[in-house]
């Protein structure tokens, strides 16, 4: 099994819906998840970090279930803009997840 | 510097040959990691470095891959006898303080590597 594994992509979706994606982790002892966006042919930014009780930054919202190890990340109201791909990482593996690509369509 | 610097932007070389690639991290961040991407696959870990000594290194793919940073800033990622398979881009990211769970990564640009 791999360390970080995210749902596959791609997702299409219109403007102003709602989606959500998983990223799976194998160490249970891991202590710090964060999301990353990359655009075509530029570096990861770092989206947000996931923190144990759930946080909301404007449309995004990042949570935590340890209990079956995985992490999430629901986009509200997509916007053109949102089009990227996002990468979960285990920051005390420091292992990324491949990136779930998402396309938003007018 | 303001940001994560990483020279050249873009190296083009022929199959065998040697090449470095530069990192130079945010100030004060002690963190370095040296990650590759190629098209359509996230960034895959190399190895990590915290203040000069190599923390992780489980990523190196195999000997023709070494990393130094001795002084605790600055990095270069050495690669020996290139071949093909070896084209991808190469991210380096710094971190204040790693396992922090309020400090990711900040990557620079990255290397796009071509070996022909």
């Amino acid at each position: 099994r791999k360390e970080v594994e995210q749902d596959p992509g791609p997702f299409n979706v219109p403007e102003g819906a709602t989606v959500a994606f998983n990223c799976t982790y194998s160490n249970s002892a891991s202590q710090s998840f964060f999301w990353y966006r990359q655009d075509c042919r530029k570096e990861p930014k770092l989206l947000m970090s996931v923190y144990s009780s759930g946080n909301e930054d404007g449309r995004f919202t990042a949570q935590l279930n340890r209990a079956s190890q995985y992490i999430s990340l629901l986009i509200r109201d997509s916007k053109l803009s949102d089009s990227a791909t996002y990468l979960c990482v285990v920051n005390s593996d420091m292992r990324f997840g491949a990136g779930t690509r998402l396309t938003v369509k007018p | 510097g303001a940001g994560v610097s990483q020279t050249p932007s873009n190296k083009v070389t022929e199959k065998g040959k040697y090449v470095e690639l530069r990192c130079d991290p945010i100030s004060g961040h002690t963190a370095l990691y040296w990650y590759r991407q190629s098209l359509g696959q996230g960034p895959e870990f190399l190895i990590y470095f915290q203040g000069t000594g190599a923390a992780d290194d489980s990523g190196l793919p195999n000997d023709r891959f070494f990393a130094v940073r001795p002084e605790g800033s600055v990095s270069t990622l050495k690669i020996q006898r290139t071949e093909r398979g070896d084209s991808a881009v190469y991210l380096c990211a710094s971190s204040l303080n790693p396992g922090s769970r309020n400090y990711g990564y900040t990557f620079g640009s990255g290397t796009r590597l071509t070996v022909v």
